[in-house]
C-alpha cells in the first residue's frame, strides 16, 4: 500500500525502554526520520538515518533499520515521564517531500 | 537561532468565510511545506516550494484551497469558502534545500476551527 503504518498507542512504566515501530513502502526511501510531537506543538526531529545503515544511536534512541521489510523501529532508554509525546516515522521517496505515519502516542506511567 | 514561525497560533472563523495562515521558514532555508494534522489522520502533504521551481501543489484537497510564497521567504496559505471539515492543525515545515538528508523543521501551526 502506500501508508507509513505505526502501532497508534504504546504505554510504559517509567524506567522501562520503549520500542516505536513502523513499516514503511517505498524500498527507494533513500531517510527515515523520527519526530516527537509533545500537546500543542509542532513536530520536532529526534532523529534520522540513511538508507545504507543499520542502526544509529544517538544517547538514549537507538533506531534499528531492517531494509529488506521495511521495518523501522525506535527504542527510548529508561524512559521517561517527560517523554510521553506522539511520536511519527516518516520517509523521504526521491526527492519529494516527506510522508508519515498517523503516529504512537507514548504514554509513560511513573 | 529563530525556528519557523506561524500566525496566527488559533483561529475560529464561520462556515464560508475564507481565512489566511502565515509562516516565516527559517532564514536561509530554500524548501518550504505545509501540512494538515486533522484528528486521527495523521500528517496529510499540501503543498511544497523549493527555491524558485514551480511549486508542487499535488497535496491540495480542493481548489478553494491556494498558497503562494513571496519572495523565496514566508509564505501564505489561503482558504477560501472554508467549511467544517478544514478545521484541523495547519502546520508549515521549512528545510535548508530538497536534499535527502535535509530534515524538515516544524512550526507549532495554526489551529483552525471553522463553525
Amino acid at each position: 500500500g502506500e501508508d507509513v503504518e505505526q502501532s497508534l498507542f504504546l504505554s510504559v512504566r517509567e524506567g522501562d525502554s520503549s520500542v516505536i515501530n513502523c513499516t514503511y513502502t517505498d524500498s527507494s526511501s533513500t531517510y527515515l526520520y523520527w519526530y516527537k510531537q509533545e500537546p500543542g506543538a509542532g513536530l520536532q526531529l529526534l532523529t534520522y538515518i540513511f538508507s545504507n545503515m543499520d542502526m544509529k544511536q544517538d544517547q538514549r534512541l537507538t533506531v534499528l533499520l531492517n531494509k529488506k521489510d521495511k521495518h523501522l523501529s525506535l527504542r527510548i532508554a529508561d524512559t521517561q515521564t517527560g517523554d510521553s509525546a506522539i511520536y511519527f516515522c516518516a520517509e523521504r521517496r526521491g526527492y519529494s517531500t516527506l510522508t508519515f505515519g498517523k503516529g504512537t502516542m507514548l504514554l509513560v506511567s511513573p | 537561532g529563530a525556528g519557523v514561525s506561524q500566525s496566527p497560533s488559533n483561529k475560529v472563523t464561520e462556515k464560508g468565510k475564507d481565512v489566511e495562515l502565515r509562516c516565516d521558514p527559517i532564514s536561509g532555508h530554500t524548501a518550504l511545506y505545509w501540512y494538515r494534522q486533522s484528528l486521527g489522520q495523521g500528517l496529510e502533504f499540501l503543498i511544497y516550494f523549493q527555491g524558485n521551481s514551480a511549486p508542487d501543489k499535488s497535496g491540495l484537497p480542493s481548489d478553494r484551497f491556494s498558497a503562494e510564497r513571496t519572495g523565496g521567504s514566508v509564505s501564505t496559505l489561503t482558504i477560501q469558502r472554508t467549511q467544517q471539515e478544514d478545521s484541523a492543525v495547519y502546520l508549515c515545515a521549512s528545510s535548508l534545500d530538497q536534499g535527502h538528508n535535509s530534515p524538515l523543521h516544524f512550526g507549532n501551526g495554526t489551529r483552525l476551527t471553522v463553525t
